[in-house]
């Protein structure tokens, strides 16, 4: 079946520091990955996403690309702001009309000034 | 344009009892979905539908039932419920593959629930 493996949190960083996440999957056929972020208290926000191979997704200064020969969608930032703080998680949907998603377990993000 | 909603924001319920939680879109989406939210487990999905009249179970069903009466609305249901359900639950809705973006799923803000 479908899964997504993202790295293991929390991650704490200073301001202005450069952030990776990690995050592979596995799945038949060419799904389309996402990534989502949420706040504290609220709900999740679609943060940006890629349909097929070699999109690069992005969005607020966040770059993902879908890489299929190592099924990877690692999210990156070059300078992360204490209002970044935050879960992120990773999903795919499988693709050929099927849209449900499955979801890594999130990575928490702490930025401190 | 509210977008998707969520009733109640927060609950405390006794084991045994029951309770509904609402979810409302207001972007005319065909697919609705709820979800449960728990620590370093992500989130999984419980039930889905499809339409109006329609659902489906997802990857977590037991102990919950659902009804899409009305397309706006997706309600989910605890017969009885269990301190295993204690957890944070969230709607989403989209639209149908035959519109833009088809695969983004639109978030509620989250009911959290707490069962003794």
């Amino acid at each position: 079946g479908n899964s997504v493996t993202q790295m293991e949190g929390p991650v704490t960083l200073s301001e202005e520091a450069f952030l990776t996440i990690n995050c592979t999957y596995t799945a038949t056929g060419y799904p389309s990955l996402f990534w989502y972020v949420q706040y504290p208290g609220e709900g999740l926000q679609l943060l940006l996403k890629a349909t097929k191979a070699d999109d690069k997704g992005s969005n607020k200064g966040f770059e993902a690309t879908y890489r299929k020969e190592t099924t990877s969608f690692h999210l990156e930032k070059g300078s992360v702001q204490v209002s970044d703080s935050a879960v992120y998680f990773c999903a795919l949907s499988p693709g050929a009309g099927s849209y449900q998603l499955t979801f890594g377990k999130g990575t928490k993000l702490s930025v401190i000034p | 344009n509210a977008g998707v909603t969520q009733t109640p924001k927060f609950r405390v319920l006794k084991t045994g009892q029951s309770m509904t939680l609402l979810c409302a879109q207001d972007m005319n989406h065909e697919y609705m979905y709820w979800y449960r939210q728990d620590p370093g487990m992500g989130l999984r999905l419980i039930h889905y539908s499809v339409g109006e009249g329609t659902t489906a179970k997802g990857e977590v069903p037991d102990g919950y039932n659902v009804s899409r009466l009305k397309k706006q609305n997706f309600l989910l249901g605890l017969e009885s419920a269990a301190p295993s359900q204690t957890s944070v639950y969230f709607c989403a809705s989209r639209r149908s593959s035959g519109g833009p973006s088809p695969e983004t799923q639109y978030f509620g803000p989250g009911t959290r629930l707490l069962v003794l």
